[in-house]
C-alpha cells in the first residue's frame, strides 16, 4: 500500500499570502496524483489532477507541481473561500490511497 | 448537469447489513467509472470501492469480503450492500465519479451517514 504523507498538519496563513502543501509518497506514483479541497460539511472538491492539472472551474491561483514521490500544492494570494482542508491522492495501484489531510486556516 | 445523491445511510446494529444507494444524473453510470469513499466523523478520506465501466471491480483491504458495490444501468444507479458492519465501518459515505473513467474523483455525491452502534 502506498503511504501519503501530507505536511504541515495545520498551516495558517492570512488572506493575500501564499500557501505551499507538500504530499510525499512511500513509493513512485509518477504524476497519478490528484488534490481536493474539503470544506465542512462538504463534499471534497477535485482541485489538481495528474500533479500539475487544474480542475474545470479551479482558480488560476492554484497550481500542482512534482513527480515521482514529492508533490506540491500552491495557493497563492489566498481568497477566504481557500481556507479548508486540502487532501493527496494517488491512482497508481490498489489500495487507492489518500493522504492525512493539511488544514488551511486564517 | 452531473448530479450524485446518496441514500439508504442510517443506523445499524453489529453484524447487521445496509445498501447504500446512489442516483445519478446528467450522464450514464455504466460508461464511467464510480466509486465509493468514506470518512469516519472528524478524520480524512479512506477509498473503499470502485467498479470501472467495464465492470471491474476493485476494494479497500478492509471491507473485502463483506462489501459489495454493483450498479443498475437500467436505472443509472450505483449500490454499496455493506454486510457484516462494525463500529469503525462508521463514516459518512460518498459516491463518487471519475474523471474520463479514471480514479480521479470528479463528481461527488453530498453523503449519507452510516452509524454502526448497539
Amino acid at each position: 500500500e502506498i503511504v501519503l504523507t501530507q505536511s504541515p498538519a495545520t498551516l495558517s496563513l492570512s488572506p493575500g499570502e501564499t500557501a505551499t502543501l507538500s504530499c510525499r509518497a512511500s513509493q513512485s506514483v509518477s504524476s497519478q496524483l490528484a488534490w481536493y479541497q474539503q470544506k465542512p460539511g462538504q463534499a471534497p472538491r477535485l482541485v489538481i489532477y495528474d500533479a500539475s492539472n487544474r480542475a474545470t472551474g479551479i482558480p488560476a491561483r492554484f497550481s500542482g507541481s512534482g513527480s515521482g514521490t514529492d508533490f506540491t500544492l500552491t495557493i497563492s494570494s489566498l481568497e477566504p473561500e481557500d481556507f479548508a482542508v486540502y487532501y493527496c491522492q494517488h491512482r497508481t495501484n490498489w489500495p487507492l490511497t489518500f493522504g492525512g489531510g493539511t488544514k488551511v486556516e486564517i | 448537469e452531473v448530479q450524485l445523491v446518496e441514500s439508504g445511510g442510517g443506523l445499524v446494529q453489529p453484524g447487521g447489513s445496509l445498501r447504500l444507494s446512489c442516483a445519478a444524473s446528467g450522464f450514464t453510470v455504466s460508461s464511467n467509472c464510480m466509486s465509493w469513499v468514506r470518512q469516519a466523523p472528524g478524520k480524512g478520506l479512506e477509498w473503499v470501492s470502485l467498479i470501472y465501466s467495464g465492470s471491474n471491480t476493485y476494494y479497500a483491504d478492509s471491507v473485502r469480503g463483506r462489501f459489495t458495490i454493483s450498479r443498475d444501468n437500467s436505472k443509472n444507479m450505483l449500490y454499496l450492500q455493506m454486510n457484516s458492519l462494525r463500529a469503525e465501518d462508521t463514516a459518512v459515505y460518498y459516491c463518487a465519479r471519475g474523471r474520463r473513467d479514471t480514479s480521479v474523483f470528479e463528481y461527488w455525491g453530498q453523503g449519507t451517514l452510516v452509524t454502526v452502534s448497539s
